[in-house]
């Protein structure tokens, strides 16, 4: 079973500034990916990032990174030079790897994110 | 490339009444997953479809019911409808095999069961 934890139930940022959201989770897979989904007011999910839990390597897109602790099970989006258009609900999901039987995507409760311009 | 297509995008039920919704994944994807979204549960998982077989399964009532055919889309169905019932219902497509990838989300049907 995969549990997620998001502890921000909303955060706001300056426009052009830097946010962190955070997300910590527990699974008892060995092989499983971490995801950042945003959901904007359209409601359409929409894929921000991704990271392979055996990679140590923090991954990267553009302006979103994120810092990933294996050891403690926390998995943070960071947002740099924030935009109006990153306002969103933003979702923390870990998802199992193909070996294993929990493949479904397992969301956290979402932080709502506010961009004040 | 076509993005996940999920129709009708609203519907209106009344309660005791049966639905079916609809999702066409991306092209090339085999695996179909059915997400419901409420503001008291959140996001919570329904079922995944690969190859048109059931794969994996949540913790819902058996009148829940989905399928897959062989072009990869994906019908759920949902009858007895309860007031309850009314969430957005999320559809995903992936690749599936042979290692797990990302997810892309249609824009969702929202059911509104009266």
């Amino acid at each position: 079973a995969q549990t997620v934890t998001q502890s921000q139930p909303e955060m706001s940022v300056q426009e052009a500034e830097t946010v962190t959201l955070s997300c910590t989770y527990d699974t008892s897979e060995s092989d499983y990916y971490l995801f950042w989904y945003k959901q904007p007011p359209s409601r359409q999910m929409i894929l921000v990032i991704r990271q392979e839990a055996y990679k140590q390597q923090n991954a990267t897109e553009n302006r979103f990174s994120v810092n990933f602790q294996k050891a403690a099970k926390s998995f943070s989006l960071k947002i740099s030079d924030s935009q109006l258009g990153d306002a969103a609900m933003y979702f923390c999901a870990p998802r199992g790897g193909a070996s294993g039987s929990a493949r479904q995507l397992t969301f956290g409760s979402g932080t709502q994110l506010t961009v004040l311009p | 490339k076509a993005g996940v297509t999920q129709t009708p995008r609203y519907l209106i039920k009344t309660r005791g009444q049966q639905v079916t919704l609809s999702c066409s994944p991306i092209s090339g994807h085999r695996s179909v997953s059915w997400y419901q979204q409420t503001p008291g549960q959140g996001l919570q998982f329904l079922f995944e479809y690969f190859s048109e077989t059931q794969r994996n399964k949540g913790n819902f009532p058996g009148r829940f019911s989905g399928r897959q055919f062989s072009n990869s889309r994906s019908e759920m169905n949902v009858s007895t409808l309860e007031l309850g019932d009314s969430a957005l219902y999320l559809c995903a497509s992936s690749l599936g095999q042979p290692t797990l990838t990302e997810a892309f989300f249609g824009q969702g049907t929202r059911l509104t069961v009266v």
